[in-house]
């Protein structure tokens, strides 16, 4: 296991619901990233949260936003669903948005997103 | 924007036989990293590549990096029926460690 733990593990919402996900970095990592993984598809990031800032995002829309606490866990938040965002959402923890150097990310289990 | 595609996308071995998978980046990468992740579950890093060129070897697996840093690639000898799940190339994108990660290769494994 990675010490990187989300919440909740699975959750169905109706379109146009607003939904939280939740993510627990593991200890020492100041860095974490969330991506989208639709089913057969490899994940996508959305983006990247380093000491409560944003740093980084991908191709999602504004209604994809999140936060970074003190402590470093992060929330992810997504306004008026669709079904398209149906998906496996991962965070992953780092300990610092490195240059080129040993990077490994450290993902979570996973929050599984079914919207109706 | 930065792709990366990976082929084959499925591959079904008997167990024994060799597998490899194939990463291509439409950008040179600073470095690529490789994730596994098995069914019903989460990536898992197995490893990551910096220099043109380089060979890394890991038990039964073997990465290599690309001369130009374009390319990438994963070869499992002898697969065994833990080595089932899909593996994804990943490469920086836009600095840092925001991944882009490939399509992925399925890999399946019958006794």
């Amino acid at each position: 296991e990675t010490g990187v733990t989300q919440s909740p593990t699975h959750l169905i919402k109706t379109r146009g619901q607003q939904v939280t996900l939740r993510c627990s970095s593991q200890s020492g990592h100041n860095t974490v990233s969330w991506y989208q993984q639709a089913l057969g598809q490899g994940p996508q990031f959305i983006f990247q949260y380093y000491r409560e800032e944003e740093n980084g995002r991908g191709n999602f829309p504004p209604r994809f936003s999140g936060l970074q606490f003190p402590n470093y866990s992060s929330e992810l938040n997504v306004n008026a669903l669709e079904l398209d965002d149906s998906a496996l959402y991962l965070c992953a923890s780092s300990l610092a948005p490195a240059r080129v150097s040993y990077n490994e990310q450290f993902f979570g289990p996973g929050t599984r997103l079914t919207v109706l | 924007g930065q792709q990366v595609m990976q082929i084959p996308q499925y591959q079904h071995v008997q167990e024994g036989e060799d597998f490899t998978t194939y990463c291509n980046s439409s950008t040179t990468l600073s470095n690529i990293q490789w994730y596994k992740q098995r069914p019903g579950g989460h990536p898992v890093f197995l490893i990551q590549l910096v220099k043109s060129g380089e060979v890394k070897k890991q038990k039964r697996l073997t990465f290599q990096f690309g001369e130009a840093k374009k390319n990438s690639s994963l070869h499992i000898t002898a697969t065994q029926t833990t080595d089932v799940g899909t593996y994804f190339c990943a490469g920086p994108k836009g600095g840092g460690n925001k991944l882009t990660f490939g399509t992925g290769t399925q890999l399946k494994v019958e006794l």
